[in-house]
């Protein structure tokens, strides 16, 4: 069973808000990702890490942030919040000896 | 970067039929394939990883693999309503291809 947390699950916001959303993992992957997907649609990459201190763009221009200070935590931040940034966001992490990928729960977005 | 294509979707079967999904790869280096399934509003699940060439049964799911023909398959026997997902081949270690709608009708 996979032990990757997001928080909060739904969050509903006004425009121009500072955002946070949360993401950790118990299972001591250096690998670490953001997706954005939209009802229907595929999902989009926007952020990776390969461990502490590296941290990568993915294919979908984002206007959010992230840092990874420590191995089990990876914060994907909105300086700015905008009603285009209405998504669903997940986190997940890949590792273990059959390196696969699992996916936290979501972080459904709404902002006003 | 690897690409993958699925299935032109989406796909439609009875509910105790045979579902075939599958994927081919434009490269010959992946050494690992996987299976996700994706609920609406849910986040992905595996259902099935395959290293070697051949098949591999979990239950009423069998992934296939052919590397020389870099083509990955899942066949899902009995196929029962709660199969009614999207399915997901990954496309290489960062992202995944658009999937495939599999509705399984009563």
């Amino acid at each position: 069973e996979a032990d990757i947390y997001q928080t909060p699950r739904y969050l509903v916001i006004g425009t121009g808000k500072k955002i946070t959303l949360e993401c950790s993992q118990t299972m001591g992957h250096d690998k670490m990702y953001w997706y954005q997907q939209d009802p229907g649609m595929e999902l989009h990459l926007i952020h990776y890490s390969y461990g502490v201190n590296s941290t990568e763009k993915g294919d979908l221009s984002s206007e959010s942030t992230v840092s990874r200070i420590r191995t089990e935590h990876f914060p994907l931040t909105l300086e700015s919040a905008r009603p285009s940034h209405t998504s669903q966001y997940l986190c997940a992490s890949r590792g273990g000896a059959e390196n696969i990928q699992y996916f936290g729960a979501g972080t459904r977005l709404s902002v006003l | 970067q690897k690409e993958v294509e699925q299935n032109s979707g989406p796909l439609s079967v009875p509910e105790g039929a045979i579902a075939s999904l599958n994927c081919t790869y434009s490269d010959r280096v992946s050494q690992s394939f996987f299976w996700y399934r994706q609920y609406s509003g849910k986040s992905p699940e595996l259902i099935m990883s395959i290293y070697s060439n051949g098949d591999k049964e979990d239950g009423r799911f069998t992934a296939q693999l052919n590397k020389a023909s870099q083509y990955v398959s899942l066949l899902i026997r009995d196929s029962q309503p709660s199969d009614s997902a999207t399915y997901l081949c990954p496309r290489g270690q960062l992202t995944f291809g658009s999937g495939t709608q599999l509705t399984v009708l009563p």
